[in-house]
């Protein structure tokens, strides 16, 4: 079983529509990171969220932490085709030394057809 | 910008063989981590490292070793590789400033074991 699951796995959308992908998990996060991964390439870190019930936004990208930091979402307005990639959420897990070990969820493979 | 390096791209071995891949950090992070992404499964930490001569099994050490000679380098080790072990490698680095920047993934090796 999937620590932090992701959902959904695939997303095919056409350009201006809105989207929303989904983390949840039944264990408590310290923090949780959203990542981007384009083909050839390894993930980059889109943003970081701390705190329960915290909102960023990153010009189309909202990212927000649930209030008991088990769960997150990541949503698009207005996607483009430059939003398509493999977005990845993961969280480092309250409590002990975790030496920044990060659990990551399975994957959302976004295309936007223009 | 930081910089991790992993030494190929591409990578077909045959079944039994010992195979190392190679990653390089060139900011002076402590922490070191070798992940393998498979479709579905997200990213699955197999080994990492917060010192030199240091590590830790992640959650897939299996059929795995590791080595950290010296602070720049982590090398991952598939003692007798094995067709279950064809995957994508991922290798990252981590500073202190986790929530700024998060880890800085190399661009992964696709190793196939055939």
């Amino acid at each position: 079983t999937q620590l932090l699951e992701q959902s959904p796995q695939f997303l095919s959308i056409q350009e201006g529509e809105n989207l929303t992908v989904y983390c949840n998990s039944s264990s408590v996060f310290s923090s949780l990171q959203w990542y981007r991964q384009e083909p050839g390439e390894g993930p980059v870190l889109l943003v970081t969220v701390v705190t329960g019930g915290e909102v960023k936004k990153l010009k189309r990208l909202t990212f927000q932490f649930g209030d008991a930091r088990k769960d997150s979402s990541l949503h698009i307005t207005a996607a483009q085709p430059g939003d398509t990639g493999l977005y990845l959420c993961a969280g480092l897990l309250a409590g002990g030394t975790s030496y920044g070990k990060l659990t990551f969820g399975q994957g959302t493979i976004l295309t936007v057809h223009p | 910008d930081v910089k991790v390096t992993q030494s190929s791209r591409y990578l077909v071995k045959r079944t039994g063989e010992k195979v190392f891949l190679e990653c390089v950090q060139d900011m002076d992070h402590e922490n070191m981590f070798w992940y393998r992404q498979d479709p579905g499964l997200g990213l699955r930490l197999i080994y990492f490292s917060y010192d030199v001569k240091m590590k830790e099994k992640g959650d897939i050490p299996e059929g795995y070793s590791v080595s950290r000679e010296k602070k720049e380098r982590f090398s991952l080790i598939l003692e007798s590789a094995s067709t279950n072990q064809t995957s994508m490698y991922l290798c990252a680095s981590l500073n202190r400033e986790f929530e700024v920047d998060g880890y800085t993934f190399g661009s992964g090796t696709r190793l196939t074991v055939v």
